[in-house]
Order: C-alpha cells, then sequence, then structure tokens
C-alpha cells in the first residue's frame, strides 16, 4: 500500500525557518517525481513545487521559489520541504504526493498543519 | 499564472441524482507534445484529495464509472452520475500544462 506520512509541521513565528519531511512507502521512492501543495484555511490549493525522480531537477510556483526549497534522500524514501522567512500566509495544510506522469498526483499524505503566528 | 475558473462553488443535489462541475481555464491546456493535462480530485470531509480523473476523461484506479470527465481547450466538465453519500466533498480541477500548475478554488458538492 502506497504511504506518505509528513511531519514537521507546527506553531512557528513570523520570519523563523521550518522543514518538513514526508517519509514514503509501499513504492519505489525513487523511481518517481514527488511534488508538494499546501492548502490555506479558507481551502485554497497550492501547488509549492516538485522534484526529479533523481533530486536532479525541481520547478516551483514563482511566488515561493525564493523561500521554499524541495530535497530528497532516496536512501531514506524522505522528501523535504524547507522553509524560510515565512509569513501568516504560509498558514496552511501542506501534503506530499507522488507524481505519475506530468503533475498528475496520484498519492497524497495525510498532511502537515503549519501556523505562523507570534 | 493559469486561472482557473471553477463553477458553482456550491452544488446541492439528491442521492441518485446527477452533478456537473465546470473548469474553465485562462488559457488552452493543450500542451505542446499533445497532451492536455487537466485533472479532477476529490477531497472528503477530514481527508487528503484523491485522485479522480486524469487528463480530462481517465479515470484513476478503483474510481467508478459514474465518474466521467470532458472537454478540451479551455472548457472541462466533471459529470458525476447516480450520486452516492461517499462522493459528497470538494472537488477541484488542477492544471499541469503550464508553469506554475493552478488548481480551482473547488466546488462542494452537498445534499439538497
Amino acid at each position: 500500500e502506497v504511504q506518505l506520512v509528513e511531519s514537521g509541521g507546527g506553531l512557528v513565528q513570523p520570519g523563523a525557518s521550518l522543514k518538513l519531511s514526508c517519509v514514503a512507502s509501499g513504492f519505489t521512492f525513487s523511481d518517481y517525481w514527488m511534488s508538494w501543495v499546501r492548502q490555506t484555511p479558507g481551502k485554497t490549493m497550492e501547488w509549492i513545487g516538485d522534484i526529479k525522480y533523481d533530486g536532479s531537477y525541481t520547478n516551483y510556483a514563482p511566488s515561493l521559489k525564493n523561500r521554499f526549497t524541495i530535497s530528497r534522500d532516496n536512501a531514506k524514501s524522505t522528501l523535504y520541504l524547507q522553509m524560510s522567512n515565512v509569513r501568516s500566509e504560509d498558514t496552511a495544510t501542506y501534503y506530499c504526493t507522488r507524481n505519475t506522469m506530468r503533475g498528475v498526483m496520484d498519492a497524497w499524505g495525510q498532511g502537515a498543519s503549519v501556523t505562523v503566528s507570534s | 499564472d493559469v486561472v482557473m475558473t471553477q463553477t458553482p462553488v456550491s452544488l446541492p443535489v439528491s442521492l441518485g441524482g446527477q452533478a456537473s462541475i465546470s473548469c474553465r481555464s485562462s488559457q488552452s491546456l493543450v500542451h505542446s507534445n499533445g497532451n492536455t493535462y487537466l485533472h479532477w480530485y476529490l477531497q472528503k470531509p477530514g481527508q487528503s484529495p484523491q485522485l479522480l480523473i486524469y487528463r480530462v476523461s481517465n479515470r484513476f484506479s478503483g474510481v467508478p464509472d459514474r465518474f466521467s470527465g470532458s472537454g478540451s481547450g479551455t472548457d472541462f466538465t466533471l459529470k458525476i452520475s447516480r450520486v452516492e453519500p461517499e462522493d459528497l466533498g470538494d472537488y477541484y480541477c488542477l492544471q499541469s500544462t503550464h508553469f506554475p500548475y493552478t488548481f480551482g478554488a473547488g466546488t462542494k458538492l452537498e445534499l439538497k
């Protein structure tokens, strides 16, 4: 069974950094592109970016590119999202997803909740 | 960015009835490779989104044939026939033809 389990969320102060992790199981992690998507409390969905199966290439939403970094460790079957200089508008649930063909996200984690507040 | 306009915002339905959700894009979703990357997701209450339809009309594994997708270019539709209780929730369209990928604002399918 395909499983994606996010962790690392919580309450963080504006301007701080936070790193989310997503541990994958039930499939060969190194065969798949992976993405991060977030959903605001108002339910707006936003694609953050994705990373190639070998970690050699990434795409980002331009609005987040300067503050968010996606990486992966295939030996640990783990996807990461490094968030820096967080703002209140980064408050959201963050999902990691497995991608099949271009942008088709066929498996989602349960989400990690991030709240940015002082 | 490509703007995805999804309508209606809320869709009251009766069990056993039919529902239709529209998604329109601000530019054509036909990729240079000829494929159209328009997908549909359902988020049931308290759950993560789940893939229903990919590339306009292809049902994902395990998705009942009550769900069908159609459309081309900038105009797409998801139809649900014989609505069942487990179909209730928020539906989102997603385009992955153009970067950045963008979602519609969602349609809440609820009981009439």
